[in-house]
């Protein structure tokens, strides 16, 4: 089965203006989670999609950052207006439930200038 | 969560057995040990995970003490291609299966040489 794909894989933005990152899950996973990490730092917990519905939105960092998973099926990450501070690697992952793995993407680099 | 204390960096000749330690003290019952692994530029990738039995898959073993308070990664014939950053993570779980967010903390850069 095709695994988690995030497109693009790379964003290079000038602060200030807005930038979409999409996730596909593996088909039949109703989990989806998005993560990030920025420069030098761990990997932080975003939220956590269970179908449409926002299970978790605990480490969304501030309300510039919008996720949206309309259907149930894929997902976005908008930021707007994108800061300095957003560059990072943004993950995206998705698991069945019942089941206990996360399924992770291969990211996508964003920059902010 | 609770948290989980591993060592920054490790290193392992290839062929060998790499085994990666994972202490976490204030794990409670209801806890399952996760490790995870992040090849450079990719995404984390699942390993094993246990609850209180050790358990063996076709990557790794898992060690946990009696107690739940450490655990270990076994990697039997470590290659070059597991260089990797190596994640002990600890989670909750509901109904029988784990749920929600991981929680990542720095991990254990393991190199593996010639």
């Amino acid at each position: 089965e095709a695994g988690v794909t995030q497109f693009p894989s790379h964003s290079v933005i000038e602060k200030g203006q807005t930038v979409t990152l999409r996730c596909d899950p593996i088909s039949g996973h109703d989990n989806l989670y998005w993560y990030r990490r920025v420069m030098g730092k761990e990997i932080k917990f975003l939220l956590h999609f269970v179908k449409e519905s926002k299970q978790d939105e605990s480490g969304m960092p501030n309300n510039r950052f919008l996720a949206e998973r309309t259907g149930g099926t894929y997902s976005t990450l908008k930021v707007q207006p994108a800061e300095l501070e957003d560059s990072g690697v943004y993950f995206c992952a998705s698991s069945r439930t019942g089941r206990n793995e996360q399924f992770f993407g291969p990211g996508t680099r964003l920059t902010v200038l | 969560d609770a948290k989980t204390t591993q060592p920054p960096s490790m290193d392992c000749a290839e062929g060998r057995a790499a085994n990666l330690p994972c202490n976490h003290s204030t794990i409670s019952g209801n806890e399952y040990v996760y490790w995870y692994r992040q090849i450079h530029s990719q995404g984390p990738q699942y390993i094993i995970h246990g609850l209180k039995n050790n358990e063996t898959n076709e990557m790794a073993s898992l060690i946990i003490t009696e107690d739940r308070k450490s655990s270990t990664l076994i990697l039997p014939h470590a290659t070059l291609r597991d260089t990797a950053v190596y994640y002990c993570i600890v989670r909750g779980f509901a109904g029988g299966t784990s749920y929600g967010k991981l929680t990542f903390g720095q991990g254990t850069i393991l190199t593996v040489h010639p």
